[in-house]
């Protein structure tokens, strides 16, 4: 079984500039987090999608950030435009309805996003 | 909300020895707590979760306690090994389908040889 997958593995892109991170969740997993780890800090949760809803988008940090995830199958999440500070390593992870699996979570490896 | 602390953040111990990894969370609604370990280009992967309904549970050289009184857990790695080396994160969560993870920060172990 194919695990969560991201894409890109690492972009650098300058300030100003748009970027676009997808990912494709474990098929069949309902559930879809984002999330984005700024260097030496805790992993701080960024939106959560049931299928192709949006069921919690408390995290995200300002309106330069638009998540999707139409069809409820892989997600986008895109920045526009790019600021310094929205460097980091972005995850996200995938899990079936808790009702029938739990709550585990499984994560993608992460794109590393550099804004210079 | 929800807020995990997680000490140490840097954590060295001989091979063979044994490290412990300390967390405390605010919300008593909690009751899911995993515990990721992540290497280096990789993302964080699920090594053992304990529910609030069991105060101890073990997977081979690991082990995670909990404390639902005192809202702290523990995870306790026995006769480390190198692999064993990376960043391990606490977390805490509600358990439903409406609530996020909130994680701690992380501590970066290291396994001298």
């Amino acid at each position: 079984e194919a695990g969560v997958t991201q894409f890109p593995s690492h972009s650098v892109i300058e300030k100003g500039q748009t970027v676009t991170l997808r990912c494709d969740p474990i098929s069949g997993h309902d559930n879809l987090y984002w999330y984005r780890r700024v260097m030496g800090k805790e992993i701080k949760f960024l939106l959560h999608f049931v299928k192709e809803s949006k069921q919690d988008e408390s995290g995200m940090p300002n309106n330069r950030f638009l998540a999707e995830r139409t069809g409820g199958t892989y997600s986008t999440l895109k920045v526009q435009p790019a600021e310094l500070e929205d460097s980091g390593v972005y995850f996200c992870a995938s899990s079936q309805d808790p009702d029938s699996r739990g709550t585990e979570a499984f994560f993608g490896q992460g794109t590393r996003l550099t804004v210079v | 909300g929800e807020n995990v602390e997680q000490h140490p953040s840097t954590l060295s111990v001989q091979e063979g020895d044994s490290a412990v990894i300390k967390c405390t969370y605010s919300d008593s609604a909690s009751n899911y707590f995993p515990w990721y370990k992540q290497e280096l280009g990789k993302g964080p992967q699920l090594i053992i979760d304990i529910r609030s309904n069991v105060g101890e549970k073990k997977d081979q050289r690991i082990a995670v306690t909990l404390n639902k009184t005192a809202k702290h857990f523990s995870l306790h790695i026995t006769e480390t090994q190198p692999e064993d080396s990376a960043v391990y994160f606490c977390a805490a969560n509600r358990a439903n389908r409406d609530d996020k993870i909130i994680f701690g920060k992380g501590t970066r172990l290291h396994i001298l040889p």
